[in-house]
């Protein structure tokens, strides 16, 4: 059964400063990935996805995430933070053996300081 | 307006009583799903459809009664709500090629049974 674990529950960088927010999966298929991202009060927003394409997939608002098979990890990262990048992460994993459907991770809460 | 709809956005019902969450997209989308956000447990998904008088049980579905008579509706009905029901609840939508396009999401209903 495919399952998905993102590592933190919170993590906290400083604006200007590299993220990684991280992410492990398991999938007995060959799995699509996707990262959305969910500001305070706000719906769910298609930050980016892995389709089995390119390993190495950009997203919205300078966030990327490169697929490692060999490690199952999917992690998602972004150069520099800004303020306005606060705001939960989920990482998705969906593949043949769960029809398509979307395993969602716990999520992680990325905070931002000044 | 194009887009997905949820109504209400907030709401308080007794234990017990039948409550009806409603979405509504534009977009002809073919799937929709109804999922619940608590915390620590990221979105479970509770009932999707993958067109009008097609539905399906997702992961939590036990309490819970949906229909799709029309391909842009999709109603979520808590027949006798209970407090373990206290969540919010996001509806989303995708078109037959959900992988390559992921889901669009609603901006959610907040349920609190008291």
């Amino acid at each position: 059964a495919q399952s998905v674990t993102q590592l933190d529950s919170h993590v906290s960088v400083s604006e200007g400063t590299p993220v990684l927010l991280r992410c492990n999966y398991s999938s007995s298929y060959s799995p699509s990935l996707f990262w959305y991202v969910q500001h305070p009060n706000k719906g769910l927003q298609l930050l980016l996805k892995y389709t089995s394409a390119a390993t190495l997939v950009k997203g919205i608002n300078g966030f990327e995430a490169e697929f490692k098979k060999s490690e199952t990890s999917f992690h998602l990262t972004k150069p520099s933070a800004h303020m306005s990048d606060a705001a939960e992460y989920f990482c998705v994993v969906s593949d043949l053996s769960s029809n398509y459907q979307l395993i969602w991770g716990a999520g992680t809460k990325l905070i931002i300081k000044p | 307006d194009a887009g997905i709809t949820q109504s209400p956005r907030y709401k308080i019902t007794e234990t017990g009583r039948q409550v009806t969450l409603m979405c509504h997209q534009t977009w002809s989308h073919s799937y929709m799903f109804w999922y619940r956000q608590d915390l620590g447990h990221g979105l479970r998904l509770i009932y999707y459809s993958a067109a009008a008088d097609i539905t399906d049980k997702g992961e939590v579905p036990d309490g819970y009664v949906v229909s799709r008579s029309k391909t842009e509706n999709f109603p979520l009905t808590l027949e006798s709500a209970t407090r373990s029901q206290t969540s919010v609840y996001f509806c989303a939508s995708s078109p037959r090629d959900t992988l390559n396009y992921g889901y669009t999401f609603g901006s959610g209903t907040r349920l609190t049974v008291v």
